[in-house]
């Protein structure tokens, strides 16, 4: 029972790359989340599914598109990376809104 | 003002020590409250959820809220140097009629540094 798995761990790109940051959840939870992490900034939603078939920006959604493959599947898409795109990267999951959130191991992405 | 507010520390204290960690919020209606641990390069961990006024023990760790004066606390008995990480508080928004948004809002946490 893994809960939420992230790949890649690690990420170099440089700037106008692509590039698909995947999770996945064994949790049977209905709501996907996609955090980054930027020291003094604390996490800050990108874009989140609260269930299969939708999605919502979140508080910094510009630079990123994400899709919700299934229930356990939730991906986010990096069209043209820049600088300010280098961050640690978290997906999460909950039962429902109301609920605690379970957060993945974490991608570091450095924009060159 | 931020939604939601801690001291970023670091807070020090001696091993087998109580540690009391603090958050402050602004949204008068949250519902859901939670106190995530976060050790250096490493990703969140739930520690506590609180949904109502008062204490909740769980172990070592009590969490307690106060929604007349939103704020919730953690507090950390007997402290170990193991307990030393960043804790990050984290407040649902209610979003009215709709009930609780997806919209978890996080502190940017208080670094906690238990001397030996």
């Amino acid at each position: 029972n893994a809960g939420v798995t992230q790949t890649p761990k690690f990420q170099v790109l440089k700037t106008g790359q692509s590039m698909t940051l995947q999770c996945a959840q064994d949790m049977n939870h209905n709501s996907m989340y996609w955090y980054r992490q930027d020291p003094g900034m604390g996490l800050r939603l990108i874009y989140y599914s609260a269930s299969e078939g939708t999605t919502d920006k979140g508080e910094v959604p510009n630079g990123y598109n994400v899709s919700r493959l299934n229930k356990r599947e939730f991906s986010l898409r990096l069209e043209s990376a820049a600088p300010s795109q280098t961050s640690v990267y978290f997906c999460a999951t909950n039962r429902d809104s109301r609920y605690e959130q379970y957060f993945g191991p974490g991608t570091r992405l450095t924009v060159t | 003002q931020k939604e939601v507010e801690q001291n970023s520390g670091p807070l020090s204290v001696p091993e087998g020590a109580i540690a009391s960690l603090n958050c402050t919020y602004s949204d008068r209606v949250s519902q859901s409250f939670f106190w995530y641990r976060q050790y250096s390069g490493k990703s969140p961990e739930l520690i506590m959820s609180i949904y109502s006024n008062g204490d909740k023990e769980d172990g070592r760790f009590t969490a307690q809220l106060n929604k007349a004066s939103q704020y919730v606390s953690l507090l950390i008995r007997d402290s170990q140097p193991s307990d030393s990480a960043t804790y990050l508080c984290a407040v649902n928004l209610w979003g009215g009629y709709g009930g609780a948004t997806n919209k978890l809002i996080f502190g940017t946490g208080t670094l906690l540094a238990v001397q030996p």
